[in-house]
């Protein structure tokens, strides 16, 4: 099982439409968990980072963590074309300061 | 101008060469990293440092060395290029006065290096 696992996508949706991108872990004691996005060979950009279990939101964005269920979602409100790019997940696992990434969704969003 | 830079920003050398990529910061940072990305294989650290005297291998070190030459600047070093460390790299830092465990990590532009 991999540490950090997310679709691969594509995940394609019409422009307006609400993007729902999921990610689950591995780790149980990790402590806090990155969304970012990556456009094609650029670099990551952070879009929002949560710690506590529920929901965050940040204008068009919301993360969603469960910690009992292992899973980390973000939700992309009134989806643009602009916003078509790679979303990745990073994890911070218990006891590391590193991060751990999972190899990111490819999201498309149809004009 | 940008608070992670990189360069080169594009590489192209030969197996068996040696060759540097460089990372300089001006967000005063104490932590810094180095990470691959290959197509299919996310994000991958390579290195990471949280101050100069403090030097760490991350999950692919073999192959790589790194330098932490001041606050501001990490430098990775391929000593015998090999054609499957073509990838894009990246340099990240982070700030560790938050106090918190894991902070964010803020990007440079990314070298992308080519071995033939």
């Amino acid at each position: 099982q991999k540490e950090v696992e997310q679709n691969s996508g594509p995940l394609s949706v019409p422009e307006g439409a609400i993007a729902s991108l999921n990610c689950t872990y591995s780790d149980r004691g990790s402590q806090s968990f990155f969304w970012y996005r990556q456009y094609s060979g650029k670099s990551p950009e952070l879009i929002m980072f949560i710690y506590s279990n529920g929901d965050k939101e940040d204008g068009r964005f919301t993360a969603q963590l469960n910690k009992a269920s292992q899973y980390v979602s973000l939700l992309i409100r009134d989806s643009q074309p602009s916003d078509s790019a790679t979303y990745l997940c990073a994890v911070n696992p218990s006891g590391t300061y590193k991060y751990i990434f999972g190899t990111g969704t490819r999201l498309k969003v149809l004009a | 101008d940008a608070d992670v830079t990189q360069t080169p920003r594009n590489r192209i050398t030969k197996t068996g060469k040696r060759i540097m990529l460089e990372c300089s910061q001006t967000k005063g940072h104490d932590r810094m990293y180095w990470y691959r990305q290959d197509p299919g294989l996310g994000l991958r650290l390579i290195y990471y440092s949280f101050d100069v005297k403090d030097i760490n291998k991350g999950e692919i070190s073999d192959g790589y060395s790194v330098s932490r030459q001041a606050q501001a600047k990490f430098s990775l070093s391929l000593e015998s290029a090999i054609p499957n460390q073509t990838a894009l790299y990246f340099c990240a830092t982070s700030d560790l006065s938050s106090g918190r465990i894991a902070d964010t990590q803020y990007f440079g532009p990314g070298t992308r290096l080519t071995v033939l």
